[in-house]
């Protein structure tokens, strides 16, 4: 059974920084066409994706978000921790970690992939 | 403003076939599979529709998907008050070198 957890602080300040850890069971991040990335969710808003670390160690962004985002593997070997800096109050939102799964023998980063599994989301509020 | 053009609301009543439409362009839905999330209110999105057309295990027949040209939809035939929701498309955004989703489209089961 696969599962996906967020944790992480529920309020932060404009301009700290926030740091959520993704922990997951049920598939190992080293198993070829796997990744896990993050997708956030303002309140009453649509989904807008993050970042995806991938099973060979590659990392893709969000290019409205490039700048400000670091995706790592956590120091578990089931863990993958996002970062995002310089918060602003339109951060505000559930963050949710997802399990990225390659189609078939597609080759090409992340086209390639589509969202199997969900967290079941974490909400952060940025506000002073 | 959402990549994906979808219908803000949709409405059906039970046992009715109802169709969500989802817009794109040829640097997305026109060259890329297209993904199908529904999220119950106050819950995590989930897959429903992945590469166009294929369910996942557990996701009932009466959920489809199809995809002509720049797009898509999401067909729900035998509808059910569980099936009120919100639905979302999404794809990969070739120019945009990311993941696009639709606005979603908020279906209720009169």
């Amino acid at each position: 059974q696969i599962t996906l957890k967020e944790s992480g602080p529920t309020l932060v300040k404009p301009t700290q920084t926030l740091t959520l850890t993704c922990t997951f069971s049920g598939f190992s991040l080293s198993t070829s066409g796997v990744g896990v990335g993050w997708i956030r969710q303002p309140p009453g808003k649509a989904l807008q994706w993050l970042a995806v670390f991938y099973w060979d160690n590659d990392k893709r962004y969000s290019p409205s978000l490039k700048s400000r985002l670091t995706i790592t593997k956590g120091t578990s070997k089931n863990q993958v921790v996002l970062t995002l800096t310089n918060l602003d109050p339109v951060d505000t939102a559930t963050y949710y970690c997802v399990l990225a799964r390659r189609r078939g023998s597609c080759s090409g980063g992340g086209r390639c992939y589509y969202f199997d599994s969900w967290g079941q989301g974490t909400l952060v509020t940025v506000s002073s | 403003q959402s990549v994906l053009t979808q219908p803000p609301s949709a409405s059906g009543t039970p046992g009715q076939r109802v169709t969500i439409s989802c817009f794109g362009s040829s640097s997305n839905i026109g060259r890329e599979p297209v993904n199908w999330y529904q999220q119950v209110p106050g819950t995590a999105p989930r897959l429903l529709i992945f590469i166009d057309n294929q369910r996942p295990t557990g996701v009932p027949d009466r959920f489809s998907g199809s995809k002509s040209g720049t797009s898509a939809s999401l067909a729900i035939s035998g509808l059910q008050s569980e099936d009120e929701a919100d639905y979302y498309c999404a794809t990969w955004g070739d120019s945009l070198n990311a993941w696009v989703f639709g606005g979603g489209t908020k279906l209720t089961v009169l």
